[in-house]
């Protein structure tokens, strides 16, 4: 089945200083979604991408879509405590019918 | 909307009791999924069913693991015997389609002594 690989698997921060995560495919993607995951809480959706060289924003948000689908980033801005979590992408070809979970980065932020 | 429901939010059992979990999706959406959340295994897909019919079970552990969806409101995982390697956060999602945007239940934290 559909395979996407997420890195880097932990990242600390200082408040302030900015944090991304990345999601690789060896296949082309039809889609890709991320999510964002408090502790001790579920899986919040965020945004999708569907578009070749796709950029996206929410705030300090910025998410791409690289242009051979193959590959996507989240990119948070000058982090604060509230960033805490951990970010899933979601992904998937055409001939899967269902999208596959990244392992997830977990974000830790220090004040 | 209430959003998808997931009940209980809490189970503690002993080893080879049956565990039922419960979920009611978004009214309207016609996908749904069951996921198992581990630090070790983090997010894995059990089992997904489009307009109530299972398309995808590979993800079943075992044949301990059953999950039946008898209309669209409505889902049931069950475990039976349970064991202490099923202890786990249990998610239910449900979307208006398989590839469209996903919302999760609150989970079942299963706890199996």
């Amino acid at each position: 089945g559909q395979q996407v690989m997420q890195i880097p698997q932990y990242q600390h921060v200082q408040e302030g200083e900015d944090f991304t995560t990345y999601c690789n495919s060896s296949t082309t993607l039809s889609n890709i979604q991320w999510y964002k995951q408090r502790p001790g809480g579920h899986p919040v959706f965020l945004i999708q991408l569907v578009k070749s060289g796709e950029v996206k924003k929410q705030k300090r948000l910025t998410f791409q879509f690289g242009e051979a689908k193959k590959n996507s980033s989240l990119h948070i801005t000058a982090t604060q405590t509230t960033d805490v979590g951990t970010y899933f992408c979601n992904a998937g070809g055409t001939s899967y019918g269902k999208l596959t979970f990244g392992q997830g980065t977990i974000l830790t932020v220090h004040p | 909307d209430a959003g998808v429901i997931q009940s209980p939010r809490h189970e503690v059992t002993e080893m080879g009791q049956e565990v039922t979990l419960r979920c009611k999706p978004i009214s309207g959406h016609n996908s749904l999924f069951w996921y198992r959340q581990t630090m070790m295994r983090g997010l894995e897909l059990l089992i997904y069913f489009n307009n109530n019919v299972p398309i995808d079970d590979s993800g079943m552990p075992e044949d301990r693991f059953s999950a039946k969806m008898p209309n669209a409101s409505f889902s049931t995982l069950k475990i039976q015997p349970s064991e202490p390697r099923d202890s786990a956060v249990y998610f239910c999602a449900s979307s208006s389609g398989g590839t469209l945007p996903y919302t999760f239940g609150s989970g079942t934290r299963l706890t199996v002594v």
